[in-house]
């Protein structure tokens, strides 16, 4: 079983800074098989990357995600007031079919 | 645009099953899209439960297999989520959701279900 890890728990940042967000996989997990997600307190989950660098339907392009070996990175480049949430990594694995999210990140205002 | 909806009860006892409803409109649950059920324990993060696909293949979370099933409703566009045994850890919220290039695309607003006696 792969197990996503995020880092940090929490990131205190102010807006108009860029952020770096980290998902650190335990086994190689294809990059194909990486999505991002955003949480704002009680609403559902909104997808904003998947295929770790494929911005969803109309996600700005101040979000962007990329890939090295088992780490992957989400960053968002100019922190707008909406942007501070919670993120999820997400990955796929085919052998069984199954779907694992990381513990999350809180990006929160500073 | 993909609009779901879940509905059931938002009170269930202990050892009793929980059972869920998606309503799915925008789209048909017989297109060639897997479907899923995820859900969020009050505080916590996201947990895959399983999946289907309208041919009748599913899927499910190896934590939740022996309790969990999933079923379609052709004729009204919805499908559903029966967790049996269900124990206080069993709380959360849960979401219906349309999958998409390996990642959950459209996701419902949620419901709440609370397991106590």
């Amino acid at each position: 079983e792969i197990v996503l890890t995020q880092s940090p728990g929490t990131l205190s940042l102010s807006p108009g800074e860029r952020a770096t967000l980290s998902c650190r996989a335990s086994q190689s997990v294809s990059g194909s098989y990486l999505a991002w997600y955003q949480q704002k307190p009680g609403q559902a989950p909104r997808l904003l990357i998947y295929a770790a660098s494929i911005r969803a339907t109309g996600i700005p392009d101040r979000f962007s995600g990329s890939a090295s070996g088992t780490d992957f990175t989400l960053s968002i480049s100019r922190l707008e007031p909406e942007d501070f949430a919670v993120y999820y990594c997400q990955q796929y694995g085919s052998s069984p079919p199954t779907y694992t999210f990381g513990q999350g990140t809180k990006l929160e205002i500073k | 645009q993909v609009q779901l909806q879940e509905s059931g009860p938002g009170l269930v006892k202990p050892s009793g099953t929980l059972s869920l409803t998606c309503a799915v409109s925008g789209g048909s649950i017989s297109s060639d899209d897997w479907w899923s059920w995820v859900r969020q324990p009050p505080g916590r993060g996201l947990e895959w439960i399983g999946e289907f696909h309208h041919s009748g293949s599913t899927n499910y979370n190896p934590s939740l297999k022996s309790r969990v099933t999933i079923s379609i409703d052709k004729s009204k566009n919805q499908f559903s989520l029966k967790v049996s045994s269900v124990i206080a850890a069993d709380t959360a919220v849960y979401y219906c959701a349309r999958n998409s290039f390996y990642s959950i695309e459209y996701w419902g607003p949620g419901v709440l279900v609370t397991v106590s006696s």
